[in-house]
């Protein structure tokens, strides 16, 4: 069965450059959802998107910014980065016949320097 | 604001034996408590999904409960194995569709 698709799965940037995280969610899903995932640390949500409309907005910094295409694939883009944004950055996916829960992509590991 | 919780202290448990989890929310009780696995640098993988109205779940040797007067739901991994060692990570969500949020993981080891 198709999974939640995340690309790049790990990228490296210096301080102050931009980075943009690509997710794929699973076909017929409405609903995806962004998390950041610091070390040590629990998924934090970030931001999710219904039908591509904004749906629910967490704990996302300015500099971060989302969307949901007309594909449905979503993008999560991250602007003057900094040292404390090295996470691991989850997309999840949910709807069609699914009962609430959210299917998670692999991740894509984003390291400051 | 309403809080969930896990014990974030790791769980060292014998092959075969049980191993059971807790998860404490506080307030009002979530419209669902999900239970999912985590291993290292890996994303989360579903587990189970328990609604308020219901008092067990269950899917092969996992087990899930929900006490609202405890306000409390509890993970029961029975016969457990090595392979079950992982993060195993609560969550509440207020709906279908909706969010979730996570309540810090309990780090399980299965020893041989």
């Amino acid at each position: 069965a198709a999974g939640v698709i995340q690309s790049p799965r790990h990228l490296i940037k210096e301080k102050r450059e931009t980075a943009t995280l690509k997710c794929y969610p699973i076909p017929r899903h409405d609903t995806v959802y962004w998390y950041q995932q610091g070390p040590g640390q629990d998924p934090q949500f970030l931001i999710s998107f219904y039908e591509k409309m904004q749906s629910d907005k967490g704990s996302i910094p300015d500099r971060f910014s989302a969307q949901q295409f007309s594909d449905y694939h979503s993008e999560l883009n991250m602007s003057s980065l900094e040292l404390g944004d090295s996470a691991l950055y989850f997309c999840a996916s949910s709807g069609g016949l699914a009962g609430g829960e959210l299917f998670f992509g692999e991740g894509s590991r984003l390291t400051v320097l | 604001s309403q809080k969930i919780e896990q014990n974030s202290e790791a769980l060292n448990i014998q092959e075969g034996k049980t191993a059971t989890l807790t998860c404490n929310y506080t307030n009002y009780s979530p419209a669902y408590l999900q239970w999912y696995r985590q291993d290292p640098g890996r994303g989360p993988v579903f587990l189970l999904l328990i609604r308020e109205n219901e008092k067990e779940k269950r899917k092969e040797r996992l087990k899930v409960t929900f006490d609202t007067t405890l306000k409390q739901s509890l993970f029961h991994i029975t016969a457990s194995q090595p392979a079950d060692s992982a993060t195993y990570l609560c969550a509440r969500s207020k709906a279908a569709g909706n969010k979730l949020t996570f309540g810090g993981g309990t780090r399980v080891l299965v020893k041989p």
